[in-house]
């Protein structure tokens, strides 16, 4: 299957400082890519969709001015969570599609974050 | 609401047993996946059913979508302690966007040796 890999996996933070998770498809270029929040034993919560060279999306509830989303190239996702709060604390994911066909998203480690 | 009811939430059950997790809306899907994800990983393609009536086999896991293509099934036969996961079904409605997924809220399995 395709790779997907994002960085970092872990980050620990201090509360109103600002963190930056990076997605990256390494074998398949990536127009649209997603990102997500899981809470413990939930499933997947779509924040917002990123495409490549233009705004990204954002679902309903999601800041866009908390969570800035930039898709600079066909590769390359980032996510900054913006004078970050405890309650930011959260398992956020990105995932990233093939262009045409049907969709079979293919999802990076993950990363963990605590805002102390 | 989920617009994927997956059921049940929580199955524990003995190694070699046999077990079920089911996926169900009233909505149309265009194609429908099922992941396994671990703790702090994640999620990983198990499959991809396209077809209504689609029946797929991946060693011990069998997968089906339903004819009108708004249910799934995903079935392990014999589990094993390496089984043991967070099954999460997902799918595009054929009114969403591309690469859209619509999630169930997920079966923790725990196979037990």
């Amino acid at each position: 299957g395709a790779v997907v890999s994002q960085h970092p996996s872990r980050v620990i933070c201090k509360s109103g400082t600002s963190v930056k998770i990076e997605c990256r498809s390494l074998d398949f270029q990536a127009t649209t890519m997603f990102w997500y929040r899981q809470f413990p034993k939930q499933s997947l919560m779509l924040m917002a969709t990123s495409n490549e060279g233009s705004k990204a999306t954002y679902e309903q509830g999601v800041e866009k001015d908390k969570f800035l989303i930039n898709h600079a190239s066909l590769t390359l996702s980032t996510l900054t969570v913006t004078s970050a709060h405890p309650e930011d604390s959260s398992f956020y994911i990105c995932s990233a599609s093939r262009q045409g066909g049907f969709t079979e998203a293919f999802f990076g480690q993950g990363t963990r974050l605590t805002v102390v | 609401t989920q617009l994927l009811e997956q059921s049940p939430q929580f199955l524990s059950i003995q190694e070699g047993e046999n077990l079920t997790v089911y996926c169900n809306s009233s909505s149309v899907f265009s194609s429908l996946q099922w992941y396994r994800q671990e703790p702090g990983e994640g999620p990983v393609l198990l499959v991809t059913v396209v077809t209504g009536g689609e029946v797929k086999k991946l060693k011990r896991l069998t997968f089906q979508f339903g004819d009108a293509r708004k249910d799934s099934s995903l079935h392990i036969t014999a589990a094993q302690p390496g089984d043991t996961g967070l099954y999460l079904c997902a799918g595009v409605r054929t009114t969403d966007s591309w690469g859209k997924l619509q999630f169930g809220a997920g079966t923790q399995v725990v196979v037990t040796p």
